[in-house]
C-alpha cells in the first residue's frame, strides 16, 4: 500500500520568495508522483508529474520538483514567489498496479498563502 | 472539449433523501473515479471505473453506488444521505496505459442536513 505525507497543512511566503511544498511517500513499488493544484471552488489540475525519467521535472507557472529516492521525497518548489500561487496543493502517487487499474492517493494538501 | 463535467454544482439534501451526481468526459478516457473531499482530509477514493463495464470499489465506499454508464458516463448514487456524507465531490477520468494524469472535474458542494 501506497501513502504520501505533507508536512504542513498551511504554508505562507512573501511575494517573490521561495516556495518549498514538502511531500514524503510511501511505496511498495517505484512510483509515479504527481503535484496538483486547487484553485478557490474548482478542481485539480495537475502540475507536473515524475514518471521515472529525469529526477528533477518541470511543471507548469514555473514550479518544479526533485524526486529522491534515498529520502522518499519529492518537494515542490518556485524560486520566486507570486499572488497569483495562492491555492492548495495536493501530492499524490500512483499504485502502477496495471493496465487501467492504476489509483492514486493523495496527501493532505498544503493551502500556499502569498503575503504582499 | 469541455473536459469533465459535473452535475449538479450545489445540492442541499435531507438526511434520508437519495439523489444521483451525473459525471460526464468527452476525452475518450477509459477510466473514471469518484472523490470526496473534506477538510484536512484531502481526496479520498470513493469508486472507480477502470474501464466500461467494470466497477471497483476505493478507500470510503460505504453508504454510496455507482453505474459506468457507457464509455463517457459515471455517475454516484447515495441512496439514503447522512450528514456525514456532506463533502465535496470530484469525478475524474483517465487514459489507458502510461502514467498518464488524471483530469478533474469542478466538483459538486454536497450538503446533508
Amino acid at each position: 500500500a501506497q501513502s504520501v505525507t505533507q508536512l504542513g497543512s498551511h504554508v505562507s511566503v512573501s511575494e517573490g520568495a521561495l516556495v518549498l511544498l514538502r511531500c514524503n511517500y510511501s511505496s511498495s513499488v517505484p512510483p509515479y508522483l504527481f503535484w496538483y493544484v486547487q484553485y478557490p471552488n474548482q478542481g485539480l489540475q495537475l502540475l507536473l508529474k515524475y514518471t521515472s525519467a529525469a529526477t528533477l521535472v518541470k511543471g507548469i507557472n514555473g514550479f518544479e520538483a526533485e524526486f529522491k529516492k534515498s529520502e522518499t521525497s519529492f518537494h515542490l518548489t518556485k524560486p520566486s514567489a507570486h499572488m497569483s500561487d495562492a491555492a492548495e496543493y495536493f501530492c499524490a502517487v500512483s499504485d502502477k498496479r496495471g493496465f487501467g487499474n492504476e489509483k492514486l492517493t493523495f496527501g493532505t494538501g498544503t493551502r500556499l498563502t502569498i503575503i504582499p | 472539449n469541455a473536459g469533465v463535467t459535473q452535475t449538479p454544482k450545489f445540492q442541499v439534501l435531507k438526511t434520508g433523501q437519495s439523489m444521483t451526481l451525473q459525471c460526464a468526459q468527452d476525452m475518450n478516457h477509459n477510466s473514471m473515479y469518484w472523490y470526496r473531499q473534506d477538510p484536512g482530509m484531502g481526496l479520498r477514493l470513493i469508486y472507480y471505473s477502470a474501464s466500461e463495464g467494470t466497477t471497483d470499489k476505493g478507500e470510503v465506499p460505504n453508504g454510496y453506488n455507482v453505474s459506468r454508464l457507457n464509455k463517457r458516463e459515471f455517475s454516484l448514487r447515495l441512496e439514503s444521505a447522512a450528514p456525514s456524507q456532506t463533502s465535496v465531490y470530484f469525478c475524474a477520468s483517465r487514459r489507458w496505459g502510461q502514467p498518464y494524469e488524471q483530469y478533474f472535474g469542478p466538483g459538486t458542494r454536497l450538503t446533508v442536513t
